[in-house]
């Protein structure tokens, strides 16, 4: 039972480059999310999904797309880079329902040049 | 909006001190909250958490209580490790699809 992977774990992109994150969870979660860490900033989310096929904006949406075209896994993708997208994202799961507990995954660490 | 307020710190403490991390919060509702953790190069844990007023949640010998008429939610333990070192997010969910909103965190910083 890995929980919740993300793949890479490190990125360097130059300003306009597009690039896909992934997330996978192997716990049969409905839900799943996608936040960036900033410092002084907490975490933030970008995206959420509440199930397969479904997904819907959060605090910061702006420049990101995401797919959720299989339960066990949840997209982020970036079509043109921005400096200001540099940051470590994480993805999270629950189970649902009234399930509240999220499960993170390790992160990725993106710099934009 | 739903807001939760901590402050970042750094905290340093010496080992087998006592840890105090305040938490404020604002929310519609009757959110639930959480204390989460963050370990170097790692991803949030679950702590602990509490549903309802009054509601202790423990985990690991912290512990914190939801106290609804001062919206505070602090963090404690008696004796801190070195091995606690670490930054705590305090967050609340409420509003439904369990969105949760996290405050800054606070680093804590265990010195032998």
């Amino acid at each position: 039972n890995a929980g919740v992977t993300q793949t890479p774990k490190f990125r360097v992109l130059k300003t306009g480059q597009s690039m896909t994150l992934l997330c996978a969870q192997d716990m049969n979660h409905e839900y799943m999310y996608w936040y960036r860490q900033d410092p002084g900033m907490g975490l933030r989310l970008i995206h959420y999904s509440v199930g397969e096929g479904t997904t819907a904006k959060g605090e910061v949406p702006d420049g990101y797309n995401v797919s959720r075209l299989k339960k066990q896994n949840f997209l982020l993708g970036l079509e043109s880079a921005a400096p200001s997208q540099t940051s470590v994202y994480f993805c999270a799961s629950s189970l649902g329902a009234d399930q509240e507990t999220q499960y993170f995954g390790p992160g990725t660490r993106l710099l934009v040049l | 909006g739903n807001s939760v307020t901590q402050m970042e710190g750094p905290v340093t403490l010496s080992e087998e001190a006592f840890l105090t991390i305040n938490c404020t919060y604002t929310a519609t509702g009757y959110p639930s909250l959480f204390w989460y953790v963050q370990y170097p190069g790692e991803g949030l844990q679950l702590l602990l958490k509490a549903t309802k007023a009054d509601d202790k949640g423990s985990n690991k010998g912290f512990e914190a209580t939801y106290r609804k008429e001062t919206t505070s939610f602090h963090l404690e333990k008696g004796s801190v490790q070195v091995s606690d070192s670490a930054v705590y997010f305090c967050a609340l969910s409420s509003g439904g699809y369990q969105k949760v909103t996290f405050g800054i965190g606070t680093k804590l910083q265990v010195i032998p």
